[in-house]
């Protein structure tokens, strides 16, 4: 049974660039969210997609966007990048109501 | 939004002590986990308790939801134990949403 999938798992941008990363789900899950790991803080929630659709947001801005597959894989973008942009991208899986699985994560670095 | 605060922040402990996590939420949730993450970032899940009590292996957790706090009990710890240790809560009036506290750092010295 995979389990949540990320790519890629490190990556290096300057600002101003776009970056999309991507995520597949644990089989049989059917949403996806996405987490913003500072260092040396939690995890703060970006968005949720079910269906296709955005279902959730949190306190991001509009440069942060995403997208849901059929195959319920998702992509997270984000365009005119900061230097606080950089950070670890979490996506999580899950089958509400019900318990977060999430990936290995993509690291972003900004300069 | 609902604040979530752990502590201690940071706890060093001998392998082989037992030590006390605690997770304090501001309002009441739906759902409640505990999580681990390794130094690659990975984040291993721990436990799924939205209420009561459960047990793997020397990992132990309660959560009382109706005093709004979960309690993660390590017991004889070893050196593979120490990482950040995370509680996440899904409000009752904020669906969908898990917010995490700021994390336990663990490091268990041989």
């Amino acid at each position: 049974d995979a389990g949540v999938t990320q790519s890629p798992t490190h990556l290096i941008k300057t600002r101003g660039q776009q970056v999309t990363l991507r995520c597949s789900p644990k089989s049989g899950h059917d949403t996806v969210s996405w987490y913003q790991q500072a260092l040396g803080q939690g995890p703060q929630f970006i968005f949720q997609y079910y269906e296709e659709e955005e279902r959730q947001r949190g306190n991001f801005p509009d440069r942060f966007s995403g997208h849901q597959f059929p195959n319920y894989s998702s992509e997270l973008n984000v365009n005119a990048l900061l230097l606080g942009d950089s950070a670890l991208y979490l996506c999580a899986s899950s089958l509400p109501p019900g318990e977060l699985f999430f990936g290995e994560g993509s690291r972003l670095t900004v300069l | 939004g609902i604040q979530v605060e752990q502590s201690p922040p940071d706890l060093i402990l001998q392998e082989g002590a037992n030590s006390t996590l605690r997770c304090n939420f501001s309002d009441s949730v739906n759902n409640l986990q505990w999580f681990h993450q390794n130094p690659w970032g990975q984040l291993i899940n721990l436990f799924y308790i939205p209420s009561g009590t459960k047990q793997n292996g020397r990992l132990s957790a309660t959560t009382v939801a109706t005093e709004r706090y979960s309690l993660l009990y390590i017991s004889s710890s070893q050196t593979t134990d120490s990482g950040v240790y995370f509680c996440a809560v899904e409000p009752s009036v904020d669906f969908n949403k898990f917010y995490f506290g700021s994390g336990t750092k663990l490091n268990v010295k041989p």
